[in-house]
Order: structure tokens, then sequence, then C-alpha cells
């Protein structure tokens, strides 16, 4: 098994550009997730899905989309690339059930600079 | 306030010593407890999750004081291959927003 697979692992945007980061999943978990990863503020929560047709906001929203139209697949969209958005995004899934025994799966990252 | 909150580090250890890390959280309505460990510039991994009771993995033991809020990681005998960044992780509600501490970091030395 692949495990959680994310592409593309580097991207250099200019500010305004749109982009859609894809990552998918090959253990049919219910729960996938996007994270971003800042120097000094650790992982943050962007938006997260429970199920293929279900998604809910997490810490850091603003600025980005999501759809689940799929188990497998759980794209992250940048409508209007900005600075602030340069980061390394993660994509992580996990069973649905009993949170407390599950673990998170990562994909490798995406480095994203806006400039 | 952030919800989990971590010393940054670094840790530099010899080779065999004993480290320890802590963590607090803010919430005390959070319900599941992790320690992840990150590798530079690679994704997290789960490293082991913590109970109420404490639990040991190996070399590793976790532990949890619900009352004061806060997680501890013990680490013994420490490795050169120890040498990585922490993550304190926990959830809310749900389960479905895990809440990163910002991470500490440790280098054990030769």
């Amino acid at each position: 098994n692949a495990g959680v697979t994310q592409t593309p692992k580097f991207q250099v945007l200019k500010t305004g550009q749109s982009m859609t980061l894809q990552c998918a999943q090959d253990m049919n978990h219910e729960y996938m997730s996007w994270y971003r990863q800042d120097p000094g503020m650790g992982l943050r929560l962007i938006h997260y899905s429970v199920g293929a047709g279900i998604t809910d906001q997490g810490e850091v929203p603003n600025g980005y989309n999501v759809s689940r139209s799929t188990t497998e697949d759980f794209p992250l969209r940048l409508l209007s690339a900005a600075p602030s958005q340069t980061s390394v995004y993660f994509c992580a899934s996990r069973r649905r059930d009993s949170p407390g025994q599950q673990k998170l799966f990562f994909g490798s990252g995406t480095q994203l600079s806006v400039l | 306030r952030k919800e989990v909150e971590q010393d940054p580090g670094p840790f530099n250890v010899p080779e065999g010593a004993t480290v320890a890390f802590n963590c607090t959280y803010s919430n005390s309505a959070s319900q599941s407890f992790f320690w992840y460990r990150q590798d530079c510039r690679k994704e997290p991994k789960l490293l082991m999750s913590v109970y109420s009771s404490g639990n040991e993995d190996g070399r590793f033991t976790a532990q949890l004081n619900r009352a004061s809020q806060y997680i501890s990681l013990l680490i013994r005998d420490s490795k050169l291959s120890d040498s990585a960044t922490y993550l304190c992780v926990v959830t809310q509600n749900t389960g479905n927003q895990f809440y990163f501490g910002t991470g500490t970091s440790l280098t054990v030395i030769p």
C-alpha cells in the first residue's frame, strides 16, 4: 500500500495564482485532513473531512477550499495565493472510529512558496 | 492562548542519557493524547499514545496528568537515532480536531 500520497512535493507560486494540492490515500480511511506547518507555530489544522461529501473547517481555513467527492481523495485549493500561505502542507488520514486509538497517517508534505 | 505548549528546546544530550519532555494543554475537555516524532523535513509519525495510567514502549514512557493538564515523555538510554523533534498532540470534542504543540528538538550526541 502507498499510504497517503501528496503531490506536488515542491511548488512556487506568484501572488494571486491558484493551485490545487493533491492528496490521496489507499487505506479506506474515512477521515482526512490538511495541516500547515510554520516555524514556531506547530501544525495547524486547515480543513478536515469525515467522509465523502462532508467537510469542515479547522483552525486556519481562510484562503483555502476543500471538497471530498471520493473516500480516497481530498484536494486542497488555494484560490488566490498570498505570501502568508508560504508553508509546508501535510495531508493526514485515519480511520474514523475510536480516535483515542487511531494514529494519523501523514503524507510526505508539500513545500509551497508564494512570492 | 495556545491549545498545546511545549518547551522548544533544543535538548542536547549524550548517548545513554535519560531525557524528559513535558507538554501542557489548555482545554480540560481534551480527550486523547499522543506523542509524535518528526525527523527533519519529514512527516510526523506516531510514537505512542498516552493513557491515563501511563504507558511504556521499550525505552519510552509516557504519562498523563489530567488534574494538572500535562503530558510527559521520558526517553531512557538515548540513542543517536532518537534525534528528532517530538510533538505533543491532543484531540478534543469528537476527536476530529488534533492540536499539535510546536515540538521539542532533541539531539543525541555521540
